[in-house]
């Protein structure tokens, strides 16, 4: 079946490093969403990526949708604690309007 | 506006009871879902509904039942609860299927353990 793999499962880093997961889907897809989800928290929508291509910035995070709309990553410049958290992509199902297929997160964790 | 919220936070039920997780929305959202988060895992969807009185299975939906009689409230029922069952349940809310723009809205969670 249709599968969304995200790499890697976890990150630790340095406060003030960088920090990048990727996601690799199995299927094209007509869009891809990121999430965050703080510890004990619920996920929180970060963006939605449509054009093949597409490079979106918010602040120090930077998304890519690729030009095959079959792969994204989420780039985090200079980490910072408020970062810590799980990052999930996810896109829709091939055959239906209203499921979304997600990535199994890449959990950044900021070393002591 | 309280966005999505959901009861109970926390729940412990034994093998074989029932129980109904309750969602509801206040952004009159027709698409709402529920997810269960299992670790290591991403989300998985078990039930959705496209409007009041319109509901269909996701990914995972064996063991659950759901109805949506208004735009608010989406239920989700365990029927006989199994261990398998443990696990982190999240409903959510938007304003347009996921083919669309589609931000999703979710609640706090639920955390079910099941003995």
């Amino acid at each position: 079946g249709q599968q969304v793999m995200q790499i890697p499962q976890y990150q630790h880093v340095q406060e003030g490093e960088d920090f990048t997961t990727y996601c690799n889907s199995s299927t094209t897809l007509s869009n891809i969403q990121w999430y965050k989800q703080r510890p004990g928290g619920h996920p929180v929508f970060l963006i939605q990526l449509v054009k093949s291509g597409e490079v979106k910035k918010q602040k120090r995070l930077t998304f890519q949708f690729g030009e095959a709309k079959k792969n994204s990553s989420l780039h985090i410049t200079a980490t910072q604690t408020t970062d810590v958290g799980t990052y999930f992509c996810a896109g829709p199902h091939k055959n239906s309007n209203y499921q979304l297929i997600w990535g199994a997160g890449t959990k950044l964790i900021i070393k002591p | 506006n309280a966005g999505v919220t959901q009861t109970p936070k926390f729940q412990v039920l034994k093998t074989g009871q029932s129980m109904t997780l309750q969602c509801a929305q206040d952004m009159n959202h027709e698409y709402m879902s529920w997810y269960r988060q299992d670790p290591g895992m991403g989300l998985r969807l078990i039930h959705y509904s496209v409007g009041a009185g319109i509901t269909d299975q996701g990914e995972v939906p064996n063991g659950y039942n759901v109805s949506r009689s208004t735009t608010e409230d989406f239920p989700l029922r365990l029927l006989s609860a199994a261990p398998s069952q443990t696990s982190v349940y999240f409903c959510a809310s938007s304003s347009s299927p996921v083919s669309s723009y589609n931000e999703q809205f979710f609640g706090p969670g639920t955390r079910l353990t099941v003995l």
